[in-house]
């Protein structure tokens, strides 16, 4: 299957910082990308849809100007949580879509887990 | 809001039974797609169906899709310890929405 990578794996950071989370398709061109978040025995809840060279869609109750997202390229989108405070703290994972025709399909990075002091 | 959702939502057997998860969803789909994650990794992906499609074959895996009754299951065939994890059914259109998952403990 297609390989996506998240980088960093795990950040710990202060109150009141801004952390920047990178996902990257590997060996495919994604033109969609999607970010997640997950609490400890949870569901993956969808945060927002990364569409290549345009804006991001959020799903309703995320702030788009609290995690702002960019999709720069067909394999790289970043999303940035801005003044990060402890509620922040969570696993972040994202995927992206490759295929077509009700086949598409979507791979996961490895997730990043942010602390936030 | 969540489309999918995972029954039961936890599950424990024996090394070499098989396991049946099942996953129910609320509105139209393009295709449903069944993940595994182990505790604190990503999601891996493990099989496909279409909307189209009622029954699909991967390895030990076994995944219907009843499109009437908005629902699909995933069946592990003679399960083994590895098998041990989280597992997840995304389903959606244009995106993927999930459930809460089935936990399977396979005891050795």
């Amino acid at each position: 299957g297609a390989v996506v990578s998240q980088h960093p794996s795990r950040v710990i950071c202060k109150s009141g910082t801004s952390v920047k989370i990178e996902c990257r398709s590997l060996d495919f061109q994604a033109t969609t990308m999607f970010w997640y978040r997950q609490f400890p025995k949870q569901s993956l809840m969808l945060m927002a849809t990364s569409n290549e060279g345009s804006k991001a869609t959020y799903e309703q109750g995320v702030e788009k100007d609290k995690f702002l997202i960019n999709h720069a390229s067909l394999t790289l989108s970043t999303l940035t949580v801005t003044s990060a405070h402890p509620e922040d703290s969570s696993f972040y994972i994202c995927s992206a879509r490759v295929g077509s025709g009700g086949a598409e399909t979507q791979y996961f990075g490895p997730g990043t887990r942010l602390l936030v002091l | 809001s969540q489309q999918g959702e995972e029954d039961p939502q936890a599950l424990s057997i024996q090394e070499g039974e098989n396991a049946t998860m099942n996953c129910s969803y609320k509105t139209s789909i393009n295709n449903l797609q069944w993940y595994r994650q182990n505790s604190g990794r990503g999601l891996v992906h493990l099989i496909l169906i279409r909307s189209n499609e009622r029954e699909k074959h991967s390895g030990r895996l076994r995944v219907t899709l009843d499109t009437s009754k908005k629902s699909s299951s995933l069946l592990i065939t003679a399960s083994r310890a590895a098998d041990t994890a989280s597992y997840f059914c995304g389903a959606g259109a244009n995106n993927l929405f999930f459930g809460t998952g089935t936990r399977l403990t396979v005891i050795p």
